[in-house]
């Protein structure tokens, strides 16, 4: 399996700008998760899905963040206008559903806003 | 609510130096507990999990570690640790009632000397 995929890898954008993260979880796994680690805050939980439905976006941080999942093999995570605060390596990760819920993770957006 | 607390930002050891990491944690029931390895430029990688059973758990990379539960503690141990041991550690908790979703320590930086 190749595992989480994000992309892209880096970002680089002005204060204002869209920005896309793109996400592919592991076949078979029905749970993502979007996190944010920054060096003040670390490791946050954005936002999960359960099954393609968004179960809790508590975690996110204000109306400028939107997170999709059409369908069980893709996901996005939108910021829309950016600012330079959310400048983070941002992370996708999956599971299954039930049990430990052992996370696998992508190996991230780094996204820096000038 | 769980929560986890790693008291150590930094730790510095000589390569071949047995290694101890500490994680302690806060939550009512038995906990899901996990420890997960981020090198630089990575994701977050699982090296060892708890659930029930045996208290000394054993993961990947030699590493283990022992859940007490007098301590509220899930250290994180290895004998002999090498030069490509440095790396972010991570511990975290998970509910064993509802979501199961992880909450994440702050993480623990560790250093290796040669």
């Amino acid at each position: 399996d190749a595992g989480v995929i994000q992309s892209p890898r880096h970002e680089v954008t002005e204060m204002g700008q869209e920005v896309t993260l793109r996400c592919k979880p592991i076949s078979g796994h029905n749970s993502l998760f979007w996190y944010r680690q920054t060096m003040m805050r670390g490791l946050e939980l954005l936002i999960y899905f359960n099954n393609n439905v968004p179960i809790d976006d508590s975690g996110m941080p204000e109306d400028r963040f939107s997170a999709k999942m059409p369908n069980a093999s893709f996901s996005t995570l939108k910021i829309q206008p950016s600012e330079p605060r959310d400048s983070a390596v941002y992370f996708c990760a999956s599971s299954l559903s039930r049990g430990l819920r052992a996370l696998h993770f992508g190996n991230g957006t780094r996204l820096t806003v000038t | 609510a769980q929560s986890v607390t790693q008291p150590d930002i930094h730790i510095t050891v000589s390569e071949g130096a047995s290694l101890e990491l500490r994680c302690n944690y806060s939550y009512g029931a038995t906990p899901y507990l996990f420890w997960y390895v981020q090198s630089p430029g990575q994701g977050l990688q699982l090296l060892l999990k708890y659930f029930s059973g045996d208290t000394l758990v054993q993961g990947i990379k030699g590493f283990e570690a022992e859940f007490k539960r007098s301590q509220s503690s899930f250290n994180l141990r290895k004998p002999s640790v090498h030069w490509s041991d440095a790396a972010e550690y991570f511990c975290a908790v998970g509910e064993t009632g509802g979501s199961y979703i992880p909450t994440f320590g702050r993480g623990t930086s560790l250093i290796v000397h040669p």
